[in-house]
């Protein structure tokens, strides 16, 4: 079975600052992608980013990046010049390319932007 | 506008009756998914359907019943036989066919057992 694991429940960085959300899994499948959520305290889950697993280039959108190291099953987010906008919950999320397109939740890590 | 509604927004159940949370979603995909969120412990799969008519367990179905009669809808019953079903529920969607294909969520429901 598939599992996702993120070890920081918490982190918190400065306005403006970068920071990097971590992010491991493990699969004995080749073939797969991952994705990055974001839960605002609204609580509506938004999708972040996303990362093709054959795809060797990292996704990069606007100020969201992520380091994919397949060999390592690592898939972390950095967030470049944070904004109070970005405090959330985030979610790794683990899906195969196969079937029934299941996804597989991290337990999240929880980033507090401050002023 | 495209999207997915979820109602109620919140519930209240005294125990041992069963309750029915909305889904529904106007994006034309084809999977259906239902989700329960509890604190420090992520989101966990409760059931999900591919098509009308059909539906499998995730991984947390004891205690809850779901139908596929249209495309668009799927309800989540949460029944007397779930222990602890205090918890925020949601509804995601997604289309089957093509390239890599996120799954949409809807708002939410927090459901709470008095």
């Amino acid at each position: 079975a598939q599992t996702v694991t993120q070890s920081q429940p918490e982190m918190s960085v400065q306005e403006a600052e970068t920071v990097t959300l971590s992010c491991t899994y493990d699969t004995s499948e080749s073939d797969y992608y991952l994705f990055w959520y974001k839960q605002p305290p609204s609580r509506q889950m938004i999708l972040v980013i996303r990362q093709e697993a054959y795809k060797q280039q990292n996704a990069t959108e606007n100020r969201f990046s992520v380091n994919f190291q397949k060999a390592a099953k690592s898939f972390s987010l950095k967030i470049s010049d944070s904004q109070l906008g970005d405090a959330a919950m985030y979610f790794c999320a683990y899906r195969p390319n196969f079937g029934n397109e299941k996804l597989t939740f991290g337990t999240g890590t929880r980033l507090t932007i401050i002023p | 506008d495209g999207g997915i509604t979820q109602s109620p927004k919140y519930l209240f159940r005294k125990e041992g009756q069963n309750v029915t949370l909305s889904c529904e979603q106007n994006l034309n995909h084809d999977a259906m998914y239902w989700y329960r969120q509890d604190p420090g412990q992520g989101l966990r799969l409760i059931y999900y359907s591919q098509i009308v008519n059909d539906f499998q367990k995730g991984d947390i179905a004891e205690g809850y019943s779901v139908s596929r009669e249209k495309k668009e809808s799927f309800p989540l019953t949460v029944t007397s036989a779930q222990k602890n079903p205090t918890a925020f529920y949601l509804c995601a969607s997604t289309k089957l066919a093509g390239s890599v294909n996120e799954q949409f969520f809807g708002p939410g429901t927090r459901l709470t057992v008095l």
